[in-house]
């Protein structure tokens, strides 16, 4: 079936660098791609969203990236923070509000 | 104002029995999802509400599962005869509706349900 999926489970890195957390998407009809933050206990937010005729897109702290040749997303967040800590999610919108979620990233970040 | 809210926030079965789960959304949001979040994975699309109406049904698991809306707000997602591989946090989202952009997923904290 349809997946997103990432390259690395869990990433530790030290307060103050920069974090970039890497995806797989899978169906090249997606028209939008997603990245969602999960702290511990709680439900998924969101942080960020590119659509897919797009290949960059900047927030506050965040930047996604998206590689259409290679179905490659990535989410880079700037001058980490321990309040960063939290599973990263990418997601893909495959059809009018039908999202699917991939496995997740665990982000650990180091004082 | 208000977010999301799910209730109740942890539930404790034995297996085989019934067990209701209730999503009071976001109001004016007329998009709604369930989720299903196994510990240490992500999140398993369920079952999306358009309205009362729910034309993606694909992910319910099995027939034990069932949903429903009332009044294009309260869901209700009804699990019948638990098995303990139901044991998980179950999110509910909801959203405004429209195609032409990617409507944000607002979550609520879950519901976490063990079945022993």
């Amino acid at each position: 079936g349809e997946s997103v999926g990432l390259h690395l489970p869990t990433l530790s890195v030290q307060e103050g660098d920069n974090s970039i957390i890497n995806c797989a998407y899978s169906n090249s009809a997606s028209d939008y791609f997603i990245w969602y933050k999960q702290e511990s206990g709680k439900g998924p937010q969101f942080i960020i969203d590119i659509r897919s005729n797009m290949d960059k897109r900047q927030g506050q702290r965040v930047t996604v990236l998206l590689n259409k040749t290679v179905k490659h997303l990535s989410l880079q967040i700037a001058a980490t923070q321990p309040g960063d800590s939290a599973v990263y999610f990418c997601a893909e919108r495959t059809s009018y509000d039908k999202v699917i979620f991939g496995p997740g990233t665990s982000l650990s970040v180091i004082p | 104002g208000a977010g999301v809210s799910q209730s109740p926030s942890n539930k404790v079965t034995e297996k085989g029995k019934d067990v209701e789960l209730r999503c009071d959304p976001i109001s004016g949001h007329t998009a709604l999802y369930w989720y299903r979040q196994r510990l240490g994975q992500g999140l398993e699309f369920l079952i999306y509400f358009q309205g009362n109406s729910a034309p993606d049904k694909s992910g319910l698991p099995s027939d034990r599962f069932s949903a429903e809306r009332t009044g294009e707000s309260v869901s209700t997602l009804t699990i019948q005869r638990t098995q303990q591989e139901d044991s998980a946090v179950y999110l509910c989202a909801s959203s405004l509706w429209g195609p032409r952009k990617y409507n944000e997923q607002f979550f609520g904290p879950g519901t976490r349900l063990t079945v022993l």
